[in-house]
């Protein structure tokens, strides 16, 4: 599958604080990016995407950045809140709609 | 959105045995997919489940210890086969009904001793 590289592996931010997570991939072919959030114990949620027509897209607190040409993406999550400790996972899929994961940011906002 | 339930949530097996995982989604969805998670781990396809047709596999996991059925566009069972301490993990199924927005079940945590 496609190979997808997310940083950082863990990230501690202060609550109020701005987070950014970072993946790339190699396939020049991908055409859809999506973000999942894990809780710990609960499935992957899916918190926002984008596709490859768009540049950035921002729903409330969270916005996603994509730059086809250099392969990368990026999370951003804006005035943190405790609630958004978890796991995070980039992904990236294609025209064959199958999805590769990244390694995962752990994610902890400090009160 | 698509609503994924998965039958059983967890599991203690012996080695030696199988086990059958239900994914209900409560939608009509294009594709499914059966996904591995180790504990602290990432997701990890192991195959594509097509409806009235063979699986199809992802590099590392073969039909014979995996075997997927998809009856219909809303229901798929994954089977773990001849199971060995190796197979402890979550299993995930996902769907989504354009193909590719995909929704996750809440696994089922497999531990074979």
């Amino acid at each position: 599958g496609e190979n997808v590289e997310q940083h950082p592996s863990t990230l501690s931010v202060q609550e109020g604080d701005s987070a950014v997570i970072k993946c790339t991939y190699s396939d020049s072919a991908s055409n859809y990016f999506p973000w999942y959030k894990q809780e710990l114990g609960k499935r992957p949620q899916l918190i926002i995407d984008i596709r490859s027509n768009v540049g950035e897209k921002k729903d409330q607190r969270i916005a996603v950045t994509l730059n086809k040409t250099a392969k990368h993406f990026s999370l951003h999550i804006t005035e943190t809140q405790p609630e958004d400790s978890a796991v995070y996972f980039c992904a990236v899929g294609s025209n064959d709609y199958k999805l590769s994961f990244g390694a995962g940011t752990t994610v902890t906002v400090r009160a | 959105s698509a609503v994924i339930s998965q039958k059983p949530s967890r599991d203690i097996c012996q080695r030696g045995t199988s086990l059958t995982i239900q994914c209900q989604v409560d939608s009509q969805v294009t594709m499914m997919f059966w996904y591995r998670q180790q504990p602290g781990q990432s997701l990890t396809l192991i195959a594509t489940a097509n409806q009235g047709s063979e699986a199809t596999y992802e590099s590392g996991f073969v039909i014979d210890k995996f075997p997927i059925s998809r009856p219909n566009l809303t229901f798929s069972t994954l089977t773990v086969s001849n199971m060995s301490p190796e197979d402890s993990s979550i299993y995930l199924c996902s769907g989504g009904a354009n193909g590719e927005t995909q929704y996750f079940g809440p696994g089922t945590r497999l531990l074979v001793l």
